[in-house]
């Protein structure tokens, strides 16, 4: 099947920072992958489309300066979280789009604690 | 983003019975509506999905039901387990792989 990994699982930085975040399809090209982020206990909220060569579309009220997304190849997109503050803390989850079948398949998260 | 609202926000079930999760939507142009499966700290994942040509879908123990004058659509989970203790999601889009609006979860516990 379809599979979508993260990398880290987990970070911890400290405020003021910035961390990267990758998204890699491992076993199909996706020329879209999406980005959300799922607080506590809450629903999964859209952050941004990342298309392959192209700027990503950002949702409203996402900062496209705090959150940078770079999607170089058709099987990794990164999301850098810049000046890091303590609201940033969160769960990333991306997601791709299968071109074979145009489903989505998750990714397992990063766990992001920005102290 | 349109709204999915989904109901109940939390439900718990005896091992074995029927868990029922509903879901309605706004936008009439949705043609996709898929239910997604999360573990605590996972990502989630695609449990079963159904178009608007059909008014019901199951595979194993997992049937949707989908009303489309109502726009509305469940999810079934027959002889429910312990292991499906999860949150579930649903979610719409205008067609599979654009961009997904998502209920607000369900916190399914399922009592041995």
């Amino acid at each position: 099947g379809a599979v979508v990994s993260q990398h880290p699982s987990w970070v911890i930085c400290k405020s003021g920072t910035s961390v990267k975040i990758e998204c890699r399809s491992l076993d199909f090209q996706a020329t879209t992958m999406f980005w959300y982020r799922q607080f506590p206990k809450q629903s999964l909220m859209l952050m941004a489309t990342s298309n392959e060569g192209s700027k990503a579309t950002y949702e409203q009220g996402v900062e496209k300066d705090k959150f940078l997304i770079n999607h170089a190849s058709l099987t990794l997109s990164t999301l850098t979280v810049t000046s890091a503050h303590p609201e940033d803390s969160s769960f990333y989850i991306c997601s791709a789009l299968s071109g074979s079948n145009n489903e989505q398949y998750f990714g397992p998260g990063t766990r992001l604690t920005v102290t | 983003q349109q709204q999915v609202k989904q109901s109940p926000q939390s439900l718990i079930v005896q091992k074995g019975g029927i868990s029922i999760i509903n879901c309605a939507y706004e936008n009439t142009a949705f043609d996709y509506f898929p239910w997604y499966q999360q573990f605590p700290g996972k990502g989630p994942a695609l449990l079963i999905a159904i178009r608007p040509d059909v008014s019901e879908k199951k595979e194993g123990r997992f049937t949707i039901s989908f009303n489309k004058s109502a726009k509305q659509f469940s999810l079934h989970i027959m002889d429910s387990q312990p292991g499906d203790s999860a949150t579930y999601f649903c979610a719409a889009s205008g067609n599979a792989g654009n961009m997904l609006t998502f209920g607000g979860g369900t916190r399914l516990m399922v009592k041995p």
